[in-house]
């Protein structure tokens, strides 16, 4: 296991169409986050799971985009009816979340990017 | 409302010099911070964390300090490397650990 992994690493995609981005992370980790990065900015937070629940959503995450995590290892973002705001780069990253709060850095992965024409 | 503020957008400095990046925090809950570096096409690389409870970290060429009074924290890389070319962003992490990041600095270090 080399790291968090993200497919597809670019995406081309016309306005109105729907798109889905898988990311595995490290095996033993069990937090999953999605973030999304535009020029010029940092990396904004969208949504984190442990395991399989899906624990918080940003204000950024619209009706349009959905995640899941559906056996707590892989996780899939979609996004419906994509709009050209939509371009960006979206980063996966995971963690470990122990007994007591303790919590791992995040490791990301090297993200999709996606352009929406 | 922008939590974490890296108002120099880039930084030059000479081979084998100090690098000093900063970064401004205004959310009093954050837990740690961090650092990541940056290169095109690629995803963040964690570099370096600080507990809200220490004032120093350091790993090798990396040292982070923080300033809790001021709410401000700083990177230093020496000596600095031309591989150490990158974009720098500083991170502020709470209870659920999700970060929230400052827009980055783009360091050149000068051959």
């Amino acid at each position: 296991d080399t790291g968090v992994s993200q497919n597809p690493r670019h995406k081309i995609t016309k306005r109105g169409q729907n798109v889905t981005f898988r990311c595995d992370p490290i095996s033993e980790h069990n937090r999953l986050y999605w973030y999304r990065q535009t020029l010029g900015q940092g990396p904004e937070f969208l949504t984190y799971f442990q395991n399989e629940a899906q624990l918080e959503k940003s204000r950024l995450l619209s009706d349009r985009f959905s995640a899941e995590r559906p056996k707590g290892s892989f996780s899939t973002l979609e996004i419906q009816r994509t709009e050209q705001g939509d371009s960006a780069m979206y980063l996966c990253a995971s963690s470990i979340y122990g007994q007591g709060g303790t919590n791992t850095e995040a490791f990301f992965g090297q993200g999709t990017r996606l352009t929406v024409v | 409302d922008q939590q974490v503020k890296q108002n120099s957008p880039s930084l030059s400095v000479q081979e084998g010099r100090i690098s000093i990046l900063n970064c401004d925090y205004t959310n009093s809950m954050f837990d740690y911070f961090l650092w990541y570096k940056k290169y095109p096409a690629e995803g963040p690389t964690f570099l370096i964390s600080i507990s809200s409870i220490k004032d120093k970290n350091e790993d090798g060429r990396f040292t982070v300090f923080l300033n809790k009074s001021a709410k401000h924290l700083s990177l230093h890389i020496v000596p600095s490397q031309p591989g150490d070319s990158a974009v720098y962003f500083c991170a502020g992490a709470g209870a659920n650990s999700k970060l929230t990041f400052g827009k980055g600095i783009t360091l050149s270090v000068r051959p």
